[in-house]
């Protein structure tokens, strides 16, 4: 089984900071999803990728395939944002998620 | 936009009771999931669909089986609810993979938070 290591578990940040969480995985893989959890909500995919970066408003991953790492960057952090990131990886038809990182902005 | 729905937000039943979970998705996506989430220990896999009539035992099936007699619902059932299936159960639903690239993204409904007293 594809092991998902997220770091850190737990994050605050002041509004307008610049936020990084990390995903490392143990096994080769041919994509990498980050979802977004707010409290009390359902899950939302936020990207999909496969190689390099992608970026979303101020959301911008990043995949290393070599070092079987990915990052999520969050620019100009805003109260808004305040959510659990969660990394997951392909596992057969299913996915293997991290635990989850829980960002809180304030003000 | 994918609509993914399940039956109930909040759901409280007693130690024993057969519970049905039910989940339906409008996206004609072949594959089901069901997943409970628990602090500390993220989203675990109990049972997954990917055709009618087919399942497959996630990672934690014990106590729970799944039936998907239509191609847009897939029902979860705890056969004899237990306090210890106090949870966030969350269903989800996602289109075969895309030139053999496994792990298309998930589209999940609400989740239903079920207390077993």
């Amino acid at each position: 089984k594809n092991e998902v290591e997220q770091s850190p578990q737990n994050l605050t940040a002041q509004e307008g900071e610049f936020i990084t969480i990390n995903c490392s995985y143990s096994v080769g893989i041919s994509a990498l999803h980050w979802l977004q959890q707010h409290p009390g909500g359902g899950i939302v995919s936020l990207f999909m990728l496969s190689s390099g970066k992608k970026k979303h408003g101020r959301l911008i991953a990043t995949i290393n395939i070599q070092e079987k790492h990915s990052s999520l960057h969050i620019t100009a952090s805003h109260p808004r944002d305040s959510a659990v990131y969660i990394c997951a990886v392909p596992s057969g038809y299913a996915l293997n998620f991290g635990k989850g990182t829980s960002l809180l902005v304030t003000p | 936009d994918v609509k993914v729905t399940q039956s109930s937000r909040y759901l409280v039943k007693r130690t024993g009771e057969k519970v049905f979970l039910e989940c339906v998705q409008d996206m004609d996506h072949e594959n089901m999931f069901w997943y409970r989430q628990d602090p500390g220990l993220g989203l675990r896999l109990i049972y997954f669909s990917y055709d009618v009539k087919m399942k497959e035992k996630g990672d934690i099936p014990e106590g729970y089986s799944v039936s998907r007699e239509k191609k847009e619902r897939f029902s979860l059932i705890l056969e004899s609810a237990s306090t210890n299936q106090t949870s966030m159960y969350l269903c989800a639903s996602s289109p075969l993979p895309d030139r053999g690239l496994m792990g298309q993204p998930q589209h999940f409904g609400d989740g239903t938070r079920l207390s077993i007293l």
